[in-house]
Order: structure tokens, then sequence, then C-alpha cells
């Protein structure tokens, strides 16, 4: 069965220290993966996607992931944290079955604090 | 370019009640999905429409809850009588017609149901 699995349910780091944030999936086919932020208050914001291609992708905010296929994984990184990054982090991984019906599975989400 | 737009943002009602929630895609955007978390859990998938016909709705949990989106633009979901296991935050999505992952996520409402 198709699964995403993130985990680090929460994650705590000081203002300017590196971020990585593990990210595996369960998928049969080449996956579409996709990072996903949810600041307090707000909607689910896409930070970058993996169609194909560079393996290494650039998102909005200073982001980035790694496609590794070797280990089903895509993590999220960030060289310097900002304090405005505190938030809660989805991946998911797009899954279309036979009938090309299409939506996203998720991981459980990763809460992320930072210390000023 | 208004984004999805959901009302309301919170609702709070008792077992037994019905509740409808109400999400505005962003214009033109062909498909609409919806979403749920329950506390401690994944986003799970609800259900798919494009336009005003429902593509997949292999996701909605029993047939107390009725989607609907009349003229292929706004959707409601009406819950019907509302169950405690039904609390959660429903996230509504729209995408357009040819880049189906390319998914915006309105604020979400979240349902208490006491």
């Amino acid at each position: 069965a198709q699964s995403v699995t993130q985990p680090d349910i929460h994650i705590t780091v000081s203002e300017g220290a590196s971020l990585e944030l593990r990210c595996n999936y369960s998928y049969g086919a080449t996956p579409y993966l996709f990072w996903y932020v949810q600041s307090p208050g707000q909607g689910l914001q896409l930070l970058l996607k993996y169609f194909s291609g560079d393996t290494l992708v650039q998102g909005i905010k200073g982001f980035e992931a790694e496609f590794k296929r070797s280990q089903s994984s895509f993590n999220l990184r960030k060289p310097s944290v900002h304090w405005s990054d505190a938030a809660e982090y989805f991946c998911a991984v797009g899954s279309y079955n036979a009938g090309n019906n299409r939506k996203l599975i998720w991981g459980l989400g990763t809460s992320l604090a930072v210390n000023p | 370019e208004a984004g999805v737009t959901q009302f309301p943002s919170h609702s709070v009602i008792e077992k037994g009640q019905t509740v409808t929630l109400r999400c505005d895609p962003i214009s033109g955007h062909d498909n609409l999905y919806w979403y749920r978390r329950v506390m401690g859990k994944e986003i799970k998938f609800l259900l798919h429409f494009v336009k005003e016909s429902k593509q997949d709705e292999s996701g909605m949990p029993n047939n107390r809850f009725l989607a609907e989106r009349t003229g292929g633009t706004y959707s409601t979901l009406k819950v019907q009588p509302a169950e405690l296991e039904d609390s959660g935050v429903y996230f509504c999505a729209s995408s357009p017609r040819q880049a189906t992952y390319e998914q915006y996520f309105g604020p979400g409402t979240r349902l208490t149901v006491t």
C-alpha cells in the first residue's frame, strides 16, 4: 500500500541552524513528491515538488529537497532556519489508480519549533 | 487572484446535529478536493470533483457525508448526523484541469463535535 512516513513528530532547532526533515515513501511506480507547510492559522502551502529530472529540487523560502530513489526518501532541507519557519511540515506523494483518479497521500507531519 | 476559501473557519456542534462546510476554489480550477485531518492522524483524502462530477469518492467515510459541487463552482460537504469521530480539520483544495497535482489549499474548517 502507498504510504508516507515522517519519523519526526516534533523538532526544535535554534535560529540560524540547519534543518533536515525526513520523509520516506512507499510507492510502486515513480513517485510525484511534495512538501507542504502549514503556518499557524494558514492553509497548506506548497513548498516544492518533484516529478522527474534533477533529484535536487529548489522550493520557496529557501527550502530544498533531494529525491533518493534507492532510499525511498525525499528529505527537506534548509541551511539556515529563520524564526518564521516555525510551522508544521507535511510530506506527500501523488497517487493515481487505474481509473486515473489522483489524490495526495500524506505523512503525519513534523512540527518545527525555532528557538531564538 | 483570490485563493481557496473555506467557511466557516470553526464549527462546534453537538452529536447528532448537521453541519455544512463550504469551499470556494480558485476561479477556473476544474478540480476540487476535500481532505480531512483527524487529531493525531495524517491528512486523508475524502473525494475529488472534476467540475460538477464526482471523479473519486473512495475516501468518504460513510453515508453520513454528502458532498456537492453545484455548477462546478463552490462545493459543500454536509455531515448529517455528526458523530464524535467526525471532529477534525477539513481541507479543501483546487487545481487546474491539466495539473491535477498542483493543489492549492484553503485554510481549513476546524469541526468539533461534542
